[in-house]
């Protein structure tokens, strides 16, 4: 099992250009997140998807869109990037119920808007 | 809504010290409650869950935490510390019902640094 993983690790972006993170899990797990990581902040949810065909905004959905593929993946997209999106995205899985609410996370991908 | 905060940001000790990593928590309703672990450039791991039962909950590498309902705290300890402790700590919590389809709420996280 690889777990969750996310492509690419890492992104230098210019603003105003967009593009696409990619996770990815095979854990056949329900739900799936998005997050943002910024020093002091902790993390913060931006989108999530409760199961296949559903997404719904968490905290900090502006200037982000998403779209759940399939069961396995879960796509964040930036279509006009800002500076302030500079952080560190991290996607995650959980399949809640029988005693497993955790969140598995994948490694990260560290993105830069010049 | 639920929320999490963790009373120190850095903490840091020597090796072989004991250690508390403070958590308190704020929900209106009955809750689930986590502490991951982030070492340098990598994801979260989770380090252990308290979902019911005994309040007290371990991990494998000698932690352990406290749920305490009427402090609303889940404080994370360890009696002796090791260098390769050094990481950064969350704690998290979600609603125990469905209604907020276990979202997790995040604290902004302690940076424990173990030094020799």
């Amino acid at each position: 099992n690889a777990g969750v993983t996310q492509t690419p690790k890492f992104q230098v972006l210019k603003t105003g250009q967009s593009m696409t993170l990619q996770c990815a899990q095979d854990m056949n797990h329900n739900s799936m997140y998005w997050y943002r990581q910024d020093p002091g902040m902790g993390l913060r949810l931006i989108y999530y998807s409760a199961s296949e065909g559903t997404t719904d905004k968490g905290e900090v959905p502006n200037g982000y869109n998403v779209s759940r593929l399939n069961k396995r993946e879960f796509s964040l997209r930036l279509e006009s990037a800002a500076p302030s999106q500079t952080s560190v995205y991290f996607c995650a899985s959980s399949r809640p119920g029988q005693g497993n609410y955790e969140q598995y996370f994948g490694p990260g991908t560290r993105l830069t808007v010049t | 809504a639920q929320s999490v905060t963790q009373l120190d940001s850095q903490v840091p000790v020597f090796e072989e010290a004991p250690v508390e990593l403070r958590c308190n928590y704020s929900s209106s309703v009955s809750v689930y409650l986590f502490w991951y672990v982030q070492y340098p450039n990598q994801g979260l791991q989770l380090l252990l869950k308290y979902l019911s039962g005994s309040t007290l909950v371990k991990s494998i590498n000698g932690f352990e935490a406290e749920f305490n309902k009427s402090q609303t705290s889940f404080h994370l300890r360890k009696p002796s510390v090791h260098i390769s402790d050094t990481a950064e700590y969350f704690c998290a919590v979600t609603a125990n019902s469905g209604g907020s389809n276990y979202k997790l709420t995040f604290g902004k996280g302690t940076l424990l640094t173990v030094n020799p």
